[in-house]
């Protein structure tokens, strides 16, 4: 089945720990994103890339990174500097804009990071 | 710059009844696009409409309807007969035309429960 995976699905994190969240895609897509969501709030983008080796900082980038070497894989790691990172964090892809711009974005499950 | 407001942050109805959710987007281009997405309680955004500013159709899909007034800026959402399975969040996003990044701005979600 084409789709979007992430893992885990759950995350305890002790404070001031590094931690790696997985976004895998196999729709071919090229472009990815990485979202936080807050309870009762939308969405806020992190990061995002376009193309492989590729990606440029969103809204709240700081206390984030990002790396893009596949075009599959899109992974976001949290690091220490993230003063709040207990959210739900929700992976998407989409077809190039540059070919076709405005297009709708797919979205994982997401991963639900808490940390202690 | 960009905003989405979905002033409704909760509505609670019982099954069959109809429901509108209601949103109401700022932003200086002449051309856009406009998105619906559903977020049930497994966390994963579902892609349901996806409209250009050019096109001020309304547009219905079996008990969905999006109602678009460009005078006014707003892009409402209708469930008709609503079923308990209808219950999630429910994002209404806006994207700049010729967006080759797929940029969307998110509003805050408007939770919908349907009760038996």
């Amino acid at each position: 089945d084409g789709g979007i995976t992430q893992s885990p699905k759950y995350l305890f994190r002790k404070e001031g720990q590094n931690v790696t969240l997985s976004c895998e895609q196999n729709l071919n897509h090229d472009a990815m994103y990485w979202y936080r969501q807050d309870p009762g709030q939308g969405l806020r983008l992190i990061y995002y890339s376009q193309i492989v080796n590729d990606f440029q900082k969103g809204d709240i980038a700081e206390g984030y990174s990002v790396s893009r070497e596949k075009k599959e894989s899109f992974p976001l790691t949290v690091t220490s500097a993230q003063k709040n990172p207990t959210a739900f964090y929700l992976c998407a892809s989409s077809i190039s804009g540059r070919a076709r711009p405005n297009n709708e974005q797919f979205f994982g499950p997401g991963t639900r990071l808490t940390v202690l | 710059a960009q905003k989405v407001t979905q002033a409704q942050t909760e509505i609670s109805v019982v099954e069959k009844e109809d429901v509108t959710l209601d949103c109401v987007y700022e932003t200086r281009d002449t051309t856009y696009y406009l998105f619906w997405y559903k977020q049930p309680p497994s966390g994963e955004l579902v892609f349901l409409i996806r409209r250009n500013s050019f096109d001020e159709q309304n547009e219905i899909s079996g008990r969905y309807s999006w109602n678009f007034q460009k005078s006014t800026s707003s892009f409402n959402f209708t469930i008709t007969a609503s079923q308990v399975v209808d219950s999630a969040v429910y994002f209404c996003a806006l994207s700049p035309h010729n967006n080759a990044g797929n940029m969307l701005t998110f509003g805050g979600g408007t939770r919908l429960m349907v009760k038996p």
